[in-house]
């Protein structure tokens, strides 16, 4: 079966602090998207991991991709309130025709 | 990237009625996909539109229910018929990019009453 998995679903976190978000999958991809979604919003893609050792940082964000352990992470360093949101992984997984299986999305709050 | 609105952006309607959501890209795709998303999940594939051809319904969506048209490369509609209180969600239309990444539109936020 195909499955993407996020934890934690929830993290409720005070600015400065770091934290990490994983993103873990069922079978063999080797391209992974993470994207935000702000209250009432869209989604806006922040990343795309398309190997494995893929590393990307945008800011305060950095995502890597470990396709040996189906593993990928969110990595967030010294939080701010602008990026509460929640968060969604998805993957493409071979043959599935653009598809993506996405994630149950982690909803982040950063408190001041 | 492409750019994608959706009409209209946000409806109220009744019971037993239908609504009919509009998906218009900038460029011409061969390939959308309809997404509903209910509050607080994440995202539930619909349907995948090709031009040209019938589309392709997902386990738990059905043509009566979830009508779509795609008239050309650049547009797409999506019915939501006979509504009820439970289809109240965010619908949403995307395409792919190069890198098998998706493009969303805005979202229509529907809710039945």
């Amino acid at each position: 079966e195909l499955k993407v998995e996020q934890n934690p679903l929830f993290l409720s976190m005070q600015e400065g602090k770091n934290y990490t978000i994983y993103c873990n999958y069922s079978t063999t991809s080797d391209r992974l998207y993470w994207y935000r979604q702000d209250p009432g919003k869209s989604l806006e893609s922040l990343f795309v991991l398309l190997s494995n050792g893929a590393v990307k940082q945008e800011g305060r964000l950095m995502a890597s991709l470990d396709t040996k352990a189906r593993l990928s992470t969110l990595h967030i360093t010294a939080a701010v309130h602008d990026l509460s949101a929640t968060y969604f992984c998805a993957v493409n997984f071979m043959d599935s025709n653009y598809q993506l299986i996405w994630g149950a999305g982690t909803k982040l709050i950063i408190k001041p | 990237s492409a750019v994608i609105s959706q009409k209209p952006s946000r409806d109220i309607c009744q019971r037993g009625t239908s609504l009919t959501i509009q998906c218009q890209v900038d460029s011409q795709v061969t390939m959308m996909f309809w997404y509903r998303q209910q509050p607080g999940q994440s995202l539930t594939l619909i349907a995948t539109a090709n031009q040209g051809s019938e589309a392709t319904y997902e386990s738990g969506f059905v043509i009566d229910k979830f009508p779509i048209s795609r008239p050309n490369l650049t547009f797409s509609t999506l019915t939501v018929s006979n509504m009820s209180p439970e289809d109240s969600s965010i619908y949403l239309c995307s395409v792919p990019g190069l890198l098998s990444e998706q493009y969303f539109g805005p979202g229509t936020r529907l809710t039945v009453t």
